[in-house]
């Protein structure tokens, strides 16, 4: 059974940092790109980020550059999203996936607020 | 960056009829390899996103043959042949054709 796991998510005040994980299971995470989507309260889906197999290429939205850093480690079948200087407009729900399969987590909910 | 536009944004069915949902692309999302890369998913209420279909025409494993795609180019369609109550969510069509991937605004479903 494909399994992915977000955990790291929390109420931080602006301008903190979180990391966020999502620790996965039941298929071969070394053969795939992996992406983390977000999704503010009553909103859309939002791509934030992609990060390929070897980590060599790395691509974000516009609005998180320079603040976050997406990683992975395969030896643990992990996926990471290290966010600092967070802002208001970050509060969302945290999902990471693999879209074109239909691999996703159930999410782990950012809100950054004072 | 590429704009996706669904229409329309809500939609009310009685069960059995059809449904149809359109996405606009602001550029065309046929690559060269001769696939277009447009994918459909359905968001529950209080669920995570599933797909149900991939690079416009072909429809993900498991997902019910009403679920049907169309379309090339800029111009996409998702149809739901004979809606049942199970289909109410949250729809939105997605390109991954180039960076960033972005997605239609969200057709919400819901039965009459």
């Amino acid at each position: 059974e494909v399994r992915l796991v977000e955990s790291g998510g929390g109420l931080v005040q602006p301008g903190g940092s979180l990391r966020l994980s999502c620790t996965t299971s039941g298929f071969t995470f070394t053969n795939y790109w992996m992406t983390w989507i977000r999704q503010a309260p009553g909103k859309g889906l939002e791509w934030v980020t992609n990060i390929k197999q070897d980590e060599s290429e790395k691509f974000y939205l516009d609005s998180v550059k320079g603040r976050f850093t997406v990683s992975r480690d395969n030896a643990k079948s992990s996926l990471y999203l290290q966010m600092n200087n967070l802002r208001a407009e970050d509060t969302a729900v945290y999902y990471c996936a693999v879209p074109g399969i239909n691999y996703w987590g159930q999410g782990t909910l950012v809100t950054v607020s004072s | 960056d590429i704009v996706l536009t669904q229409s329309p944004l809500s939609l009310s069915v009685t069960p059995g009829q059809p449904a149809s949902i359109s996405c606009k692309s602001s550029r065309s999302l046929l690559e060269s390899d001769g696939k277009t890369y447009l994918y459909w998913y359905l968001q529950r209420p209080g669920q995570s996103p599933q797909l149900l279909i991939y690079e416009a025409i072909n429809r993900f494993s498991g997902v019910s043959d009403r679920f049907s795609g169309s379309g090339s180019g800029t111009d996409l369609t998702l149809k739901i042949s004979r809606v049942e109550a199970e289909d109410v969510g949250v729809y939105y069509c997605m390109q991954s054709i180039e960076v960033p991937w972005t997605f239609g605004q969200g057709t919400k479903v819901e039965i009459k």
